[in-house]
């Protein structure tokens, strides 16, 4: 079946630096991807969407500028945190939808830790 | 924008006990997917209903799909603390392919 991976599981990075998260469609092709953010006791929130090829489209409220998100190929899209603030720390997961023979499904990373210290 | 409104928002259950959980939209929904996670960790896909009036089960768990295709309930039968965790519903509510969001969460407790 479709597989997304994710990258790092974890991570912990000091405050001020960026983080980049990876996330590689193994086996299909993924034109698009969706990343979300999680806090604690929290759901799940889309933060943008990525479309290979074009600019991503962000949610309302989340800064375009400190999360950074670069789809460049059709198996790969990155996240990169930058200039991370504790507030920050949360956990990122990613998501790619995509067609098996029959149905239409949406096929999820492990998602990230982040810690910003 | 969270789209989709789950209750209860909590859910604190003696073991053995069934239980049932609502996903809601105020729109039309094209899929709707429930998954079960814990905070921190993957998304464990449990069912996927598309059609109006839909129902699906998998060993102790039931999803159903109204005929408007705007709410989706998840039941839960002889609960066990295995089912302990965040349930989550999903879908595509503006059937362009572009967005897909998440519900507002349930924590479910299961006292042993």
């Amino acid at each position: 079946g479709a597989v997304v991976s994710q990258h790092p599981s974890r991570v912990i990075c000091k405050s001020g630096t960026s983080v980049k998260i990876e996330c590689r469609s193994l086996d299909f092709q993924a034109t698009t991807m969706f990343w979300y953010r999680q806090f604690p006791k929290q759901s799940l929130m889309l933060m943008a969407t990525s479309n290979e090829g074009s600019k991503a489209t962000y949610e309302q409220g989340v800064e375009k500028d400190k999360f950074l998100i670069n789809h460049a190929s059709l198996t790969l899209s990155t996240l990169t945190v930058t200039s991370a603030h504790p507030e920050d720390s949360s956990f990122y997961i990613c998501s790619a939808p995509h067609w098996d023979s029959i149905n239409y499904g949406y096929t999820f990373g492990s998602g990230t830790r982040l810690t910003v210290v | 924008s969270q789209e989709l409104e789950q209750s209860p928002q909590s859910l604190i259950v003696q073991e053995g006990k069934n239980l049932t959980i609502n996903c809601t939209s105020s729109k039309t929904l094209y899929g709707l997917y429930w998954y079960k996670q814990k905070y921190g960790e993957g998304l464990i896909f449990l069912m996927m209903l598309q059609k109006g009036g839909e129902e699906k089960s998998h060993e102790k768990i039931t999803a159903k799909l109204d005929e408007k295709k705007q709410q989706s309930s998840l039941h839960i039968t002889a609960s066990q603390p295995s089912h302990a965790g965040i349930y989550l519903c999903g879908a595509d509510v503006h059937n362009t392919g572009n967005q897909f969001y998440f519900g507002t969460g349930t924590s479910l407790t299961v006292i042993p």
